[in-house]
């Protein structure tokens, strides 16, 4: 597509719930990030993956939050037994290379609520 | 360790105003460093780059110049118009495979 598609753009759960997220990358981008957002705060990276290598899980704050990307394509990230401060918007980035120097294409992100 | 800050917001201009958002950050090496764009109701985007010391970043009519010896990348401008009314993020690159972002700087513009 034109540009980076999350869905859904605003989700509201109960606590406890769980939720998935998903990010359709621009085609043709090998690279692929996930970043929070919380209120106020800067972007909190959480994962990133590259081709088929290993994905970097580095930045996932618990074993609540996995994600999950098929070669190239749409990614999901998957948030269990959801709490309240993981209220925040999710944003997925695409590059066209490994480096991130092409620069990084942004959809417009997934607003949680979690009450 | 690796960080970014920028100074705070909200920022107020009149049309035609000249802008600066100041950027330093921390990092060990030789980062490269961003600058994003987040209009409303978009995604960021890239607004500009630069890769190494004394490089200057330029797209837009914005400015920023990588200084080393100040760990500054702040975003200038000359004249801003009503359309620049965004929130621009400061960002670093190093090694590995994540950026690490300013907390953001939103920008209005009153014409």
């Amino acid at each position: 597509g034109a540009g980076v598609s999350q869905s859904p753009s605003n989700k509201v759960t109960e606590k406890g719930k769980d939720v998935e997220l998903r990010c359709d990358p621009i085609s043709g981008h090998t690279a692929l990030y996930w970043y929070r957002q919380r209120l106020g705060q800067g972007l909190e990276f959480l994962i990133y993956f590259q081709g088929n290598s290993a994905p970097d899980k580095s930045g996932l704050p618990s074993d609540r939050f996995s994600a999950e990307r098929t070669g190239e394509s749409v990614s999901t990230l998957t948030i269990q037994r959801t709490q309240q401060e993981d209220s925040a918007v999710y944003l997925c980035a695409s590059s066209l290379g490994r480096t991130g120097d092409y620069g990084y294409t942004f959809g417009s992100g997934t607003r949680l609520t979690v009450v | 360790g690796n960080s970014v800050t920028q100074m705070e917001g909200p920022v107020t201009l009149s049309e035609e105003a000249f802008l600066t958002i100041n950027c330093t950050y921390t990092a060990t090496g030789y980062p490269s460093l961003f600058w994003y764009v987040q209009y409303p109701g978009e995604g960021l985007q890239l607004l500009l780059k630069a890769t190494k010391a004394d490089d200057k970043g330029s797209n837009k009519g914005f400015e920023a110049t990588y200084r080393k010896e100040t760990t500054s990348f702040h975003l200038e401008k000359g004249s801003v118009q009503v359309s620049d009314s965004a929130v621009y993020f400061c960002a670093l690159r190093n090694t590995g495979n994540q950026f690490y972002f300013g907390t953001g700087t939103s920008l209005t513009v009153i014409p």
